[in-house]
């Protein structure tokens, strides 16, 4: 079945260490997102990508990375400079507008 | 820019009873508009969504929706509500061009079954 893969489920970061979530379509889907959402405040866009190669700064890009080197795969990395990545981080994708988007299942980061 | 507004942030509903969840959007033109559902530590999940066909929308679960211009809105309904239907909601707005980015979510109302 086609779907959106996040890895890992749950994922832990000491102080002043990068990390970087998964995220797998096989939807053919040509772009994808990367929100992060805190309890009452909705979903919040972090980066987007339309296309192979390109990818656009959302609301909340600082502190934050993303690749766009295969159709398929849309990495996030949470770096140093994210003061405050406790949360809960989710990756979809689309293709035309009307079909809406397609979600994984989200990585859950906290600071420890 | 699009915007969305969902009136209540938390809703609470007996066993059997209405659930009713409000959406409104902003826009000159109708765009496309979706309710998806999330539970706890999931993704979110396709309720349902608006594309300019009928204006009252049957989804998963029960749930239903009605595409009102008048009132710029796509209210979230089930006329009788389960345990199992307790989960965050959310309503959301596409611009019906192709941007690439134009999907826009409203803040979410979760809503708590009362047994």
């Amino acid at each position: 079945d086609g779907g959106i893969t996040q890895s890992p489920k749950y994922l832990f970061r000491k102080e002043g260490q990068n990390v970087t979530l998964s995220c797998e379509q096989n939807l053919n889907h040509d772009a994808m997102y990367w929100y992060r959402q805190d309890p009452g405040q909705g979903l919040r866009l972090i980066y987007y990508s339309q296309i192979v190669n390109d990818f656009q700064k959302g609301d909340i890009a600082e502190g934050y990375s993303v690749s766009r080197e295969k159709k398929e795969s849309f990495p996030l990395t949470v770096t140093s400079a994210q003061k405050n990545p406790t949360a809960f981080y989710l990756c979809a994708s689309s293709s035309p507008p009307n079909y809406g988007y397609t979600f994984g299942s989200g990585t859950r980061l906290t600071v420890v | 820019a699009q915007s969305v507004t969902q009136l209540g942030s938390h809703v609470s509903v007996s066993e059997g009873a209405l659930v009713l969840l409000r959406c409104n959007y902003s826009s000159s033109v109708p765009p496309y508009l979706f309710w998806y559902v999330q539970y706890p530590n999931q993704g979110l999940q396709l309720l349902l969504k608006y594309t300019s066909a009928a204006t009252l929308v049957k989804g998963i679960n029960g749930f239903e929706a009605e595409f009102k211009k008048s009132e710029t809105s796509f209210h979230l309904t089930k006329p009788s509500a389960h345990m199992s239907d307790a989960a965050e909601y959310f309503c959301a707005v596409s611009d019906r061009g192709w941007t690439g980015n134009q999907f826009y979510f409203g803040t979410g109302t979760s809503l708590t079954v009362i047994p």
